[in-house]
């Protein structure tokens, strides 16, 4: 069985600096795969950035990078230069490699201020 | 392209009603799936197909029915809605290297 927690229900950041939002995981899986997903206001599903469990380097996607520690089982979504266009709830996910049955997190909304 | 697209955006049904929720996908991925999502909660796996003509269950499959008959599209059918089915559902489909998947812009069912 695989698990998915997000500790933060809810952050704050001041526009412009780096926020680091937490995720932890538990798998009995070898391989899988980590992944992050913006949920804004609107309702969509945007997809943000992907880590395989056997990557040697931590994924960055422009802003967003992951901090993958594989040893603490967690995922941090580290989002540099935070703009107001970030304020959303954050998804952090789970699946056995080559499945795409994702289990989610309950997920962490942040609030960027002016 | 597209990507993942569904029909209806909001729908509301009475108890014991049934209906289809719609997915369409332009990506040619043969991986689809559906989830829902409630209040204060993440999204849960409700059915997938890996395929045309291959599904199975998900996480929370109880009231729902699914069929693949193309790669293209994926229906969800709601067999005798009850209030417990009173959420927001999200179609995905996924097929590249990394497992990644792409959502579509979810339907709104409220069941009264």
């Amino acid at each position: 069985a695989q698990k998915i927690t997000q500790t933060q229900p809810g952050m704050f950041v001041q526009e412009k600096e780096a926020v680091t939002l937490d995720c932890t995981y538990d798998t009995s899986d070898p391989s899988y795969g980590l992944f992050w997903y913006k949920q804004p206001s609107s309702g969509e599903m945007i997809f943000l950035i992907y880590q395989g469990s056997y990557d040697q380097q931590n994924a960055t996607e422009g802003r967003y990078s992951l901090n993958f520690q594989k040893a603490r089982k967690s995922a941090n979504l580290v989002i540099s230069a935070s703009q107001l266009g970030d304020s959303a709830m954050y998804f952090c996910a789970i699946a056995p490699s080559g499945t795409y049955k994702y289990i989610f997190g309950t997920g962490t909304r942040l609030k960027v201020l002016a | 392209n597209a990507g993942v697209t569904q029909t209806p955006k909001f729908q509301v049904l009475k108890t014991g009603q049934s209906m289809t929720l719609q997915c369409a996908q332009d990506m040619n991925h043969e991986y689809m799936s559906w989830y829902r999502q409630d209040p204060g909660m993440g999204l849960r796996l409700i059915h997938y197909s890996v395929g045309a003509g291959i599904t199975d269950q998900g996480e929370v499959p109880n009231g729902y029915n699914v069929s693949r008959s193309t790669t293209e599209d994926f229906p969800l059918r709601l067999l005798s809605a009850a209030p417990s089915q009173t959420s927001v559902y999200f179609c995905a489909a996924g097929g590249t290297r990394t497992d990644t998947q792409y959502f579509g812009p979810g339907t709104r069912l409220t069941v009264l």
